[in-house]
């Protein structure tokens, strides 16, 4: 079974400074990436996915996220934060069994982000 | 406009009484699913429905029970809540599963 892991619990970071918010997943095939965002008290918004193609993916709110199959890595970036990027992020990978007939959705642990003035 | 709708939003319930916690999603997404949040764990998955009266087990269903007998709904039972399972649920929906999820705003459970 396919796992997501985010090291970082909860990092800090100045208003304009940039960002990246590491995720590693262990899977088999080609894996479907996901960023999501949590707001406080709000359900998950989609930031952006990888499917296949280009490596480097641009999402909404200036984000990106760059999928490297060598270190099995998806991490998501931003030049300049914003306070209203203070949320909580999670990293997702789709797994989609032929022979078991599955498909899921599997979550890291989730980052929460935290803006300084 | 698109979304998911969870009812209620809040609950505090005693052990033993049965809940439902009801998930509509007006997209007509095949696949849904429920998570549950907790601190540190992230998004679990409860139970997924790939169709109509096509349902499974994710990665926590003890204690849990889900039907899909409409497209749109796809409701939560807890027949006999139990303190473990206070927590912050949310339903999601998607055109297939690889493919974005909607979320509901959640519902927030508390089990005493």
């Amino acid at each position: 079974a396919q796992s997501v892991t985010q090291p970082d619990i909860h990092i800090t970071v100045s208003e304009g400074a940039s960002l990246e918010l590491r995720c590693n997943y262990s899977y088999g095939a080609t894996p479907y990436l996901f960023w999501y965002v949590q707001s406080p008290g709000q359900g998950l918004q989609l930031l952006l996915k990888y499917f296949s193609g280009d490596t480097l993916v641009q999402g909404i709110k200036g984000f990106e996220a760059e999928f490297k199959r060598s270190q099995s890595s998806f991490n998501l970036r931003k030049p300049s934060v914003h306070w209203s990027d203070a949320a909580e992020y999670f990293c997702a990978v789709g797994e989609s069994s032929i022979i078991q007939g599955a498909q899921k959705l599997v979550f890291g642990q989730g980052t929460r982000l935290t803006i300084n003035p | 406009e698109a979304q998911v709708t969870q009812n209620p939003r809040y609950l505090i319930t005693v052990t033993g009484k049965k809940l439902t916690v009801t998930c509509s999603q007006n997209m007509n997404h095949e696949y849904m699913s429920w998570y549950r949040q907790d601190p540190g764990l992230g998004l679990r998955q409860i139970y997924y429905s790939m169709n109509v009266e096509v349902t499974d087990k994710g990665d926590v269903p003890e204690g849990y029970k889900v039907s899909r007998k409409e497209k749109r709904n796809f409701p939560l039972i807890l027949e006999s809540p139990s303190p473990n399972q206070t927590s912050l649920y949310f339903c999601a929906s998607s055109l297939r599963v690889n493919t974005e999820a909607f979320f509901g705003q959640g519902t927030r459970l508390t089990v005493v």
